[in-house]
């Protein structure tokens, strides 16, 4: 079955640390991969995606995410966190052959100054 | 930046009545989407809507439910009677393509 896994539920750091949010996926198809934010009372926005080519993508804010085919994977990274990074983020999967995107559970992040 | 809106942003209803939540997609899109979070729960997709008929649908989905987009800007989900599960946040989406969705901010729907 298609599903996703975002395997923290509540992440912790201090600002200036580095940051890693985790995500597995499982899909039949080649899968189309992103990484949605969402701040209180806002919607979801998105941070960047992957559809093919170089693994390594580069998103907004500063947000990276790498896709590992052998672990199925496509983890969120950032160098350095910023008190304004907090929020929950989501990592989704999608398909070329459907509409519907896939959601994981979501990673709640605080950032403490 | 063009932007997603959805109204209201918060709903209460009593379990039985109609509900309609509306949706003003960003204006040069031609797919649209309805997904919804149940509190504590993943968000799940619902529909999506293209050349003014529904193009994919979940098993959620099911005869209490329907879109429509009535005029050229408005797209709406209308829930028919309402239960207490359907109480949930309730996103629409918009895309010019299919692969990059943005999101409004989402209307919650509270059913007593």
């Amino acid at each position: 079955a298609q599903s996703v896994t975002q395997p923290d539920i509540h992440i912790t750091v201090s600002e200036g640390a580095s940051l890693e949010l985790r995500c597995n996926y499982s899909y039949g198809a080649t899968p189309y991969l992103f990484w949605y934010v969402q701040s209180p009372g806002q919607g979801l926005q998105l941070l960047l995606k992957y559809f093919s080519g170089d693994t390594l993508v580069q998103g907004i804010k500063g947000f990276e995410a790498e896709f590992k085919r052998s672990q199925s994977s496509f983890n969120l990274r950032k160098p350095s966190v910023h008190w304004s990074d907090a929020a929950e983020y989501f990592c989704a999967v999608g398909a070329r052959n459907t509409d519907k995107l896939i959601f994981g559970t979501g990673t709640r992040l605080q950032v403490f100054p | 930046e063009p932007e997603v809106t959805q109204t209201p942003s918060h709903q209460v209803t009593q379990m039985g009545q109609e509900v309609i939540l509306r949706c003003v997609p960003i204006s040069n899109h031609l797919y649209f989407y309805w997904y919804r979070q149940i509190l504590g729960q993943k968000v799940e997709f619902l529909v999506s809507f293209y050349n003014n008929e529904i193009s994919e649908k979940s098993e959620i989905f099911d005869d209490q439910f329907s879109v429509e987009r009535p005029d050229g800007s408005n797209f709406t989900l209308k829930i028919r009677s309402t239960k207490l599960e359907d109480s949930a946040m309730y996103f629409c989406a918009s895309s010019e393509v299919i692969e990059e969705q943005f999101f409004g901010p989402g209307t919650r729907l509270t059913v007593l």
